[in-house]
């Protein structure tokens, strides 16, 4: 099975910094199909899971653009541009390039 | 895009339970579709997918336990659980197969 490795575990961050959080892979992400499937979700507080970010780097309709993503192969990175109150909660990385797989989450909370 | 979970409760050690996820606002046979787990304080678990043409894929700790299926007629997917674990304990969500779009979660606790 793909082990996505996470970190850090938490983030502590103000309003407005800048933070990133990094998704590494046990084996490359890159599908024969030339796509490489990986995601990131913010699961809020009593909340299922929302998705941000597809195939490493496409932003999902209605999510705010302070959110990117980049990478290749085995790392990627989940960028927020000036953390707002409302981004607080836990972020996980998922691949489905193999058989899916999520990263153990990252928890942004105010520092 | 609505997805609703039901099913979930209340059963014993080695007993059985069927979850229902009901979708609508979408051509539901024309998309995969996912069932995904989040035991108490913990992180998400993915389970079993179903694609389109009913092609199935599970996770190794609930192969050989778990059934997932869907009937296109009534847009809803399904996940039989069997022979069901404490640790089977969860919420279980459905999603479909980009991650867009999720259910609220259903509750299952297997205790005796």
């Amino acid at each position: 099975d793909v082990v996505l490795t996470q970190t850090p575990p938490t983030l502590s961050a103000t309003i407005g910094q800048s933070v990133s959080i990094s998704c590494r892979s046990s084996q490359s992400l890159l599908h024969s199909n030339g796509n490489t499937y990986l995601n990131w979700l913010l699961q809020r507080p009593g909340q299922p899971p929302q998705l941000l970010i597809y195939l490493v780097s496409r932003l999902e309709s209605g999510v705010p653009n302070r959110f990117s993503g980049s990478g290749s192969g085995t790392d990627f990175t989940l960028k927020i541009s000036g953390v707002e109150a409302e981004d607080l909660g836990v972020y996980y990385c998922v691949q489905s390039t193999h058989a899916d797989t999520f990263g153990a989450g990252t928890k942004l909370e105010l520092k | 895009v609505q997805l609703v979970e039901s099913g979930g409760g209340l059963v014993q050690p080695g007993k059985s339970l069927k979850l229902s996820c009901s979708a609508s606002g979408f051509t539901f046979s024309s998309y995969g579709m996912h069932w995904i787990r989040q035991a108490p304080g913990k992180g998400l678990d993915w389970v079993a997918y179903i694609s389109s043409s009913s092609g199935t894929v599970y996770a190794d700790a609930v192969k050989g336990r778990f059934t997932i299926s869907r009937d296109n007629a009534k847009n809803t997917l399904y996940l039989q659980l069997n022979s069901l674990k404490s640790e089977d304990t969860a919420i279980y969500y459905c999603a479909r197969r980009r991650w867009e779009y999720w259910g609220q979660g259903v509750m299952v606790t297997v205790s005796s």
